[in-house]
């Protein structure tokens, strides 16, 4: 079975704060996406990674970058937390050429 | 106008009954999926089709490439279905971009 693992299932942080949201799968799948979700407005990509090393800006990067210095690991990093990135934050991967997304369960972000 | 829309936004039913989530796109597509999120978060992959029809169990998912449309049926609903339903499309490519509508989120009572 894939296994996407994000680090939290809850955070709580103070506003100004820089946040990493970490996120490790098991599958050696080269994709990996950061999302959001929030009420009304369903998941927004935030950020994806094809490749070591590699990004590429999904909808709503604005206050987010990311890091994959390896395979399986894709952090999130909020550099400094506001509250209106107080949101549930999603991690998936998939292997190149196929579409089906593992997604991990999600860290509720709070961000005060 | 979103790329891919759902209705109904929000659905109550009565254990038993039969349901239907409808998703209408307007954009070219490789396959289109459905997937389930639980409260607490977790999204599982139900079903992923390109043409006609598939079942699992009491879930059936149906798509008309030519209406750019898909409905997910649920028979004999039971309150453990409750959940959020979202379609989302992918368009092909190797990086495996989804396209989500915002989802349905159903509610089966006792």
């Amino acid at each position: 079975d894939v296994k996407v693992t994000q680090s939290s299932r809850y955070l709580v942080k103070r506003t100004g704060e820089k946040v990493f949201l970490e996120c490790v799968q098991d599958m050696d799948h080269e994709n990996m996406f950061w999302y959001r979700q929030d009420p009304g407005l369903g998941l927004r990509l935030i950020y994806f990674s094809y490749d070591v090393k590699m990004k590429e800006k999904g909808d709503i990067p604005e206050g987010y970058s990311v890091s994959r210095e390896k395979k399986e690991r894709f952090s999130l990093i909020l550099e400094s937390a506001s509250t209106n990135q107080t949101s549930m934050y999603l991690c998936a991967s998939t292997l190149a050429g196929r579409n089906i997304q593992y997604f991990g369960a999600g860290t509720r972000l709070s961000v005060l | 106008k979103n790329e891919v829309e759902q209705s109904p936004q929000n659905l109550t039913a009565q254990e038993g009954e039969f349901i239907t989530i409808n998703c209408s796109y307007s954009v070219g597509i490789s396959a289109l999926h459905w997937l389930q999120q639980h409260p607490g978060g977790g999204i599982v992959s139900l079903f992923m089709l390109s043409s006609g029809k598939k079942k699992h169990g009491r879930l059936i998912a149906t798509i008309n490439i030519q209406e750019k449309h898909s409905s997910l049926h649920i028979t004999a609903s039971h309150p453990r279905d409750s959940a959020v339903y979202i379609c989302a499309v992918s368009g092909g490519g190797s990086q495996g971009n989804l396209i989500f509508g915002k989802g349905t989120k159903l509610s089966v009572k006792p």
